[in-house]
């Protein structure tokens, strides 16, 4: 069984358009994130969820917008594509984090999305 | 603020040896450490980590001790295969206040690994 799952594994569309990837998690965690990876691979964190509440928002576009229905989910909307949101898109989860520890963070396969 | 800075690669090595990869952080408070790997086409896999200075994180090989004293997780494996070729990202896992839970990874570093 996959761990964590994304869909779709490639999205093309154009500028202008409304998307959504979906991720799946299966391991029983708390805490689920989103990553952008750009071109050159860097990774940043955009969001993450722990129990249904956003923690961390980093300054990413209102464009985007996380939305999660239950524990094992965490999807990510996104509106009015522009070219510069074309990326690889990772899903991740972990344990909620206790004070002074930090879990290591499991990824999906990754979903990359191209705008055109 | 928080960051992680490891050697810019492409690094290109024949099986067999020795792999060095270079990792150096700046954090407030008491990070935890981490490489991860990713192999073409796949999503991060956690390679190793450390909780805590002087720990030192192991598997397949690989090995990383987090060095307080000068704030690095250096990467090394004693003998590199083919199937080792991929990026690999050192990660600094944050544990104070908003941003707990928050990894940085630095920019990765691509293994090219030659029979």
């Amino acid at each position: 069984d996959t761990a964590v799952s994304q869909t779709p594994k490639y999205l093309v569309t154009q500028m202008g358009n409304d998307k959504s990837i979906k991720c799946e998690q299966n391991l029983g965690h708390d805490t689920m994130y989103w990553y952008k990876q750009d071109s050159k691979k860097f990774l940043k964190i955009m969001f993450s969820y722990n129990n249904k509440e956003l923690i961390i928002n980093e300054t990413v576009p209102n464009r985007f917008s996380p939305k999660s229905p239950d524990k094992a989910h965490l999807n990510l909307h996104i509106n009015s594509l522009e070219l510069g949101d074309s990326a690889v898109y990772f899903c991740a989860s972990s344990q909620d984090f206790l004070t002074g520890g930090i879990y290591e963070q499991y990824f999906g396969p990754g979903t990359r999305l191209t705008v055109t | 603020g928080d960051s992680v800075t490891q050697m810019e690669g492409p690094v290109t090595l024949s099986e067999e040896a020795f792999l060095t990869i270079n990792c150096t952080y700046t954090a407030t408070g008491y990070p935890s450490l981490f490489w991860y790997v990713q192999y073409p086409g796949e999503g991060l896999q956690l390679l190793l980590k450390a909780t805590k200075a002087d720990d030192k994180g192991s598997n397949k090989g690989f090995e990383a001790t987090y060095r307080k004293e000068t704030t690095s997780f250096h990467l090394e494996k004693g003998s590199v295969q083919v199937s080792d070729s991929a990026v690999y990202f050192c990660a600094l896992g944050l544990n104070y206040g908003g941003s707990q839970g928050n990894l940085i990874f630095g920019k990765g570093t691509k293994l090219s690994v030659k029979p």
